[in-house]
């Protein structure tokens, strides 16, 4: 299996650009998982679907932020209009049957 | 208080000794526990999870669990320079099956 993937691996954007992840899970696991990583904050949960339904966005900073899963090999996280304090490593994880998750490789994002 | 409380280190430790980290949680009711290596520019990977008060032993890592006192540790023993990376504590709070939340990450550094 391909693991987790995510696009881009790397984003430099100006403030007020749009800014769209990527996400494909992993086949056949049925739950979905955005994170955000910075130092000072740590590893933060965003939001997560299962079965492509958003069950909790609550870890979601405001209204700029957006995620979408239209069917269950693909999943977007929009940021519009972007921030410098956006900038952050952004996580996909997906999770089949047991509470593992399987973590993609991450996007780098630069908001300038 | 933060749902998770690792402390930040670096704990350094000297190869072929034992390095002990730990984890804190405020939920009484969180069910299950995880231990994520994440390397510097990469994504977390869990390398050991646990339910049950007592330890769990996986090659060189233990994990050991106290509810009562609502900690949880990893050692590692016979540690190798492989094994600096940052390691993260995650938990599954009681009512949350899927929400996982993890700690800052305790960053470890084995010198050879």
């Amino acid at each position: 299996d391909a693991g987790v993937i995510q696009s881009p691996r790397h984003e430099v954007t100006e403030m007020g650009q749009e800014v769209t992840l990527r996400c494909k899970p992993i086949s056949g696991h049925n739950s979905l998982f955005w994170y955000r990583q910075t130092m000072m904050r740590g590893l933060e949960l965003l939001i997560y679907f299962n079965n492509n339904v958003p069950i909790d966005d609550s870890g979601m900073p405001e209204d700029r932020f957006s995620a979408k899963m239209p069917n269950a090999s693909f999943s977007t996280l929009k940021i519009q209009p972007s921030e410098p304090r956006d900038s952050a490593v952004y996580f996909c994880a997906s999770r089949g049957l047991r509470e593992t998750q399987y973590f993609g490789p991450g996007t780098r994002l630069l908001v300038l | 208080q933060k749902e998770v409380e690792q402390n930040s280190g670096p704990l350094s430790v000297p190869e072929g000794a034992i390095a002990s980290l730990n984890c804190t949680y405020s939920d009484r009711g969180s069910q299950s526990f995880f231990w994520y290596r994440q390397y510097s520019g990469k994504s977390p990977e869990l390398i050991m999870f646990i339910y049950s008060n007592g330890d769990k032993e996986d090659g060189r890592f233990t994990a050991q669990l106290n509810k009562a006192s609502q900690y949880v540790s990893l050692l590692i023993r016979d540690s190798q320079p492989s094994d600096s990376a940052t390691y993260l504590c995650a938990v599954n709070p009681s009512g949350g099956y899927q929400k996982v939340t993890f700690g800052i990450g305790t960053k470890l550094q084995v010198i050879p």
